[in-house]
């Protein structure tokens, strides 16, 4: 069955620390490969996708994830986490007609 | 920029009551879709559309339909609304192999 899991429902980090959000998925395919965020009140915002070639991609807000085909995973990272960043991220895994988006992440950001 | 608006940021309906949600985009996207999102459960497909009068069952239809009279327009109906349909629904849209755009939800309130 198409999965995705994202393991940790909170993560709570220092502002200036580093962040790595992690996403596994089953899929039966290679599929298309996204990271979302949702501030409170808000609708989901693209922060990077990956499709095809180099296995890492780069976002917007100095987000970046990797690919890993071994590993079945696409993690996100960021090297200095800022205040704003405090947020909900959802991994999503799919093909061109839909997605299957995983139960996110809550970020809590500490000064 | 591509702009998914929903009417209606927040509804409370009774028991019983036939609820209209609209989404409107203003991309030309064929594709439109319906989640709602609960916590703990990520976001979950309910409809999508890909072009005009044409509507597929996501993975938790029941208890829902939809209308796509216009390529712009696709509303999600709740003919009966029940307490537990109690969520925030997210209207989106894309184009091939575009990411999805999301409105900023309705948080619907089913007493």
């Amino acid at each position: 069955a198409q999965s995705v899991t994202q393991p940790d429902i909170h993560i709570t980090v220092s502002e200036g620390a580093s962040l790595e959000l992690r996403c596994n998925y089953s899929y039966g395919a290679t599929p298309y490969l996204f990271w979302y965020v949702q501030s409170p009140g808000q609708g989901l915002q693209l922060l990077l996708k990956y499709f095809s070639g180099d296995t890492l991609v780069q976002g917007i807000k100095g987000f970046e994830a990797e690919f890993k085909r071994s590993q079945s995973s696409f993690n996100l990272r960021k090297p200095s986490v800022h205040w704003s960043d405090a947020a909900e991220y959802f991994c999503a895994v799919g093909d061109t007609d839909k997605l299957i988006f995983g139960t996110g992440t809550r970020l809590q950001v500490f000064p | 920029d591509v702009k998914v608006t929903q009417s209606s940021r927040y509804l409370v309906k009774r028991t019983g009551e036939k609820v209209f949600l609209e989404c409107v985009q203003d991309m030309d996207h064929e594709n439109m879709f319906w989640y709602r999102q609960d916590p703990g459960l990520g976001l979950r497909l309910i409809y999508f559309s890909y072009d005009v009068k044409m509507k597929e069952k996501g993975d938790i239809p029941e208890g829902y339909s939809v209308s796509r009279e216009k390529k712009e327009r696709f509303s999600l109906i709740l003919e009966s609304a029940s307490t537990n349909q109690t969520s925030m629904y997210l209207c989106a849209s894309k184009q091939g192999n575009s990411p999805l755009h999301f409105g900023n939800g309705t948080r619907l309130t089913v007493t």
